[in-house]
């Protein structure tokens, strides 16, 4: 099955740099990836998503990048802000009942 | 906000009681997705609905059971509660054809002592 791992659990930052957030995926059949952000007592939120035929996609101050060969996912935050405090979880699919397979997340710490 | 809401927010039972879960999907959406996500990991897939039946489930026993309704709302059931199953329950839901995009409500914090 497909298991999902992230490199750093925690990730502090100064407000205004960029962040990266790493995550590395195991099954290579994997097509459908995704970034949801989880703020204390609420559900996740959708952040950004990218499809297997693609490398990058771009959003409002957000980038996602897919690199197919070494199955690893990237999420870029530009300017970070306090707000961007919360824990960041990738998850991919690779089937057709859009099951989505989460990793354990990175807690994002902005500091002023 | 997603649209998605569940019902009730929290919740404390007790060892080998039985709860039930509710959630009312965003608009348009017929899919609907329940999760499980104990304290400081990951939410993890239990099953899904699609025109009131299960169409995918995750490795989660039997006593936990769900329902889809012909508005879209569902519910999640778990038997026997144990221990273990204290978490946050997630529902999303999601358009079949608009891909694997899910939209999560706030979720019920379950506690069994």
């Amino acid at each position: 099955g497909e298991s999902v791992g992230l490199h750093l659990p925690t990730l502090s930052v100064q407000e205004g740099d960029n962040s990266i957030i790493n995550c590395a995926y195991s099954n290579s059949a994997s097509d459908y990836f995704i970034w949801y952000k989880q703020e204390s007592g609420k559900g996740p939120q959708f952040i950004i998503d990218i499809r297997s035929n693609m490398d990058k996609r771009q959003g409002q101050r957000v980038t996602v990048l897919l690199n197919k060969t070494v199955k690893h996912l990237s999420l870029q935050i530009a300017a970070t802000q306090p707000g961007d405090s919360a824990v960041y979880f990738c998850a991919v699919s690779g089937g057709s009942n859009y099951k989505l397979t989460f990793g354990k997340g990175t807690l994002l710490t902005v500091n002023p | 906000e997603t649209g998605v809401t569940q019902s009730p927010t929290h919740l404390i039972k007790t060892r080998g009681q039985q709860v039930t879960l509710r959630c009312s999907s965003q608009s348009g959406h017929n899919t609907v997705s329940w999760y499980q996500q104990a304290l400081g990991q990951g939410p993890q897939f239990i099953f899904q609905y699609y025109r009131e039946e299960e169409n995918g489930r995750g490795n989660f026993p039997p006593r936990f059971s769900g329902l889809q309704f012909p508005n879209y709302s569902s519910e999640l059931n778990v038997n026997a509660l144990e221990l273990d199953d204290s978490a946050l329950y997630l529902c999303a839901s999601s358009l079949v054809g608009a891909g694997e995009k899910l939209f999560f409500g706030s979720g019920t914090q379950l506690s069994v002592l």
